[in-house]
């Protein structure tokens, strides 16, 4: 079953800071973060392996919540450049098989 | 420089006709991965290949077809049996490490269209 993400789209002004969430109904091994911009190949953001670890770049984090099979990617001081859409991709222990989000439509404005 | 070719950008098909999408890597990943997306979605998985001549289903395989004969290719073939192709497209690879824990990269895509 595909992850929830939420909220669907956020729009920011620059400077702001944004929290997206991902949610799954299975247990996972991992969380993948990727952006992309229209019409572009997905960029791959960072990866979160189960065990609760946070991770950062840059003015990028994220974060696993393996007890609530929950990531959420934080985004601090937002540029012009953060805008595209954002996928959460997962993988259940065991598999190579990758799960995408529903993606969250993030538009920074100047 | 490595990555991902994928040919050709834009793909029309007629009615009735198979089409088939090249994706080609020289990243020397064993993992290869063939997604859809349509407008304001997500993606979803077709098929996925973890060696040389093997591969699985993914969610939506039905009217798809793949081969996987040579580690840096693998195509995708649109049947005619998939009555709704139009879509986006889009390939991947990634190093086959312990299971899930490494990034894929993906190729620029190819946008299908029917005729």
């Amino acid at each position: 079953q595909q992850p929830v993400q939420s909220p669907q789209a956020v729009i920011l002004r620059e400077g702001e800071d944004a929290v997206i969430n991902c949610s799954s109904s299975k247990a996972l091994y991992s969380v993948h973060w990727y952006r992309q911009k229209h019409g572009e190949a997905p960029v791959f953001l960072m990866i979160l392996l189960k065990g609760g670890e946070q991770k950062g770049h840059d003015k990028i984090s994220a974060s696993f919540n393996e007890k609530k099979q929950q990531s959420s990617l934080y985004l601090t001081a937002s540029q012009l450049s953060y805008s595209g859409t954002y996928f959460c991709g997962t993988a259940t222990s065991g598999t190579y098989k990758y799960i995408f989000g529903t993606g969250t439509r993030l538009k920074v404005l100047a | 420089d490595g990555g991902i070719t994928q040919s050709p950008k834009y793909l029309f098909r007629k009615e009735g006709q198979n089409v088939t999408l090249s994706c080609e890597q020289n990243l020397n990943h064993d993992a290869m991965y063939w997604y859809r997306q349509d407008p304001g979605q997500g993606l979803r998985l077709i098929y996925y290949s973890q060696i040389v001549n093997d591969f699985q289903k993914g969610d939506i395989a039905e009217g798809y077809s793949v081969s996987r004969e040579k580690k840096e290719s693998f195509p995708l073939t649109v049947t005619s049996a998939q009555k709704n192709p139009t879509a986006f497209y889009l390939c991947a690879s990634s190093i086959v490490g312990g299971a899930g824990n490494q990034p894929q990269h993906f190729g620029d895509g190819t946008r299908l269209s029917i005729l």
